[in-house]
């Protein structure tokens, strides 16, 4: 998806470890999204940003921090890294229209 | 609780139409419904919504039943490509734009 990209692809990390997410967006848009994806399962909402400026807890916030640096980028971070965040990482953006989603981070947790 | 009910898989050869459905029993008056799929490996990506009448697009048809409490993504020409997760999501129409995720339909395509 050209308009999200999300950094790094995949990534394993020791439990511990602490690690950011990037996500960042050419679209515009104002609202941005982190979900988690695990393995048969739906995605949930972690965090969301409506604007620059504000951030907002989503259904499964805890465990994570985020960052909205700009209109362009929101960061996604692990402070403690946990096996149970093992999952897919997407970012997506909008503004007053359908979503437009990443192609994800795959996340491993030792 | 993502207040929609799908069926858990279903089947289609190649060339044929497609019909998804999906359950909304407690849908609000303002309520959108929206779909998104799910290719392997892919992010969700938005395939139509609608809110009362039927909708249709390049992609796909929307049909929503009269009383608003179920509907059916309308593929009508089924393709490899086309094998996918479908999402059918309720949306509330009050500003917010938070989609909660089911398990979905996973769709398959045979040759």
């Amino acid at each position: 998806n050209a308009g999200v990209t999300q950094t790094p692809k995949f990534q394993v990390l020791k439990t511990g470890q602490s690690m950011t997410l990037q996500c960042a967006q050419d679209m515009n848009h104002n609202s941005m999204y982190w979900y988690r994806q695990d393995p048969g399962m739906g995605l949930r909402l972690i965090y969301y940003s409506a604007s620059e400026g504000t951030t907002d807890k989503g259904e499964v916030p805890n465990g994570y921090n985020v960052s909205r640096l700009n209109k362009r980028e929101f960061s996604l971070r692990l402070e403690s890294a946990a096996p149970s965040q093992t999952s897919v990482y997407f970012c997506a953006v909008n503004h007053n229209q359908p979503q437009h989603f990443g192609d994800g981070t795959r996340l491993s947790i030792l | 609780d993502a207040k929609t009910t799908q069926p858990n898989s279903m089947e289609s050869n190649e060339e044929e139409p497609v019909h998804l459905p999906c359950n909304h029993s407690t849908i609000s008056g303002t309520d959108y419904i929206h779909w998104y799929r799910q290719l392997p490996s892919q992010g969700p990506e938005y395939v139509i919504h609608g809110l009362t009448s039927n909708v249709n697009n390049r992609m796909a048809s929307l049909a929503i039943a009269e009383d608003r409490k179920s509907s059916t993504l309308i593929l009508h020409r089924a393709t490899l490509r086309d094998a996918a997760v479908y999402y059918c999501i309720r949306l509330s129409g009050a500003g917010s734009y938070q989609l909660t995720f089911g398990k979905g339909t996973k769709l398959s395509v045979i040759p």
